[in-house]
């Protein structure tokens, strides 16, 4: 595709209830990162993909948090149990190799609301 | 570890006066380091990054940063402010595969 996108772009849910974000990287591109950005704040390191592993998952908050890759292409985060700490905005990068001089192309982001 | 500290949360300029955005890391190795624009409600957009070449890196819309590794600063700069560079620009440092944000600065540019 001609960028990274995100569905849905907003997403409401009641604290307890399970949601999931997509994330659709640029064709190609192998490597794939989330990000969480709360209000004020600057986006925060949730996991990175090489492929279809995780290769380094170091951001997730806890055990509600998971991400999967299956197929090295589209990437689902899931949150179970959503708290209303979890409101945030949800953004997606990728890379065409990964490595730490590349350039990340991100998507417009999930913006979620835990009531 | 490493980490970026942008020095103002809020600058406010004229339009057609320069903008100086500052932002110093800490870092135990030469690092990667990048400048990131995000317009209110788009997404966020590489303006710049610098990668251990040319100290004076020239990015989009007519932004520059210098890498001065004496003063462990990368400035981000532009000769002459437009309305439309109006936004929340974030500095960025990379140990490895993980952007590292620092918390934003706000830039308002008044006509």
């Amino acid at each position: 595709g001609a960028g990274v996108s995100q569905t849905p772009s907003n997403k409401v849910t009641e604290k307890g209830k399970y949601v999931e974000l997509r994330c659709d990287p640029i064709s190609g591109h192998t490597a794939l990162y989330w990000y969480r950005q709360s209000l004020g704040q600057g986006p925060e390191f949730l996991i990175y993909f090489q492929g279809t592993g995780a290769a380094d998952d170091s951001g997730l908050p806890n055990d509600r948090f998971f991400a999967v890759r299956p197929e090295g292409s589209v990437s689902t985060l899931k949150i179970q149990r959503t708290e209303r700490g979890d409101s945030a905005v949800y953004l997606c990068a990728s890379s065409l190799n990964g490595g730490g001089t590349e350039t990340q192309y991100f998507g417009p982001g999930t913006r979620l609301l835990v009531l | 570890a490493q980490s970026v500290t942008q020095l103002d949360s809020h600058v406010s300029v004229s339009e057609g006066t320069p903008v100086l955005l500052r932002c110093n890391y800490s870092s135990s190795y030469s690092p990667s380091l990048f400048w990131y624009v995000q317009h209110p409600n788009k997404g966020l957009q590489l303006l710049l990054k610098y990668t251990s070449a040319a100290t004076l890196v020239k990015g989009i819309n007519g932004f520059e940063a210098e890498f001065k590794k004496s003063e462990t600063s990368f400035h981000l700069t532009k000769p002459s402010a437009h309305m439309s560079d109006a936004a929340e620009y974030f500095c960025v440092v990379t140990p490895t595969d993980k952007l590292i944000f620092g918390t934003g600065t706000r830039l308002q540019v008044f006509p």
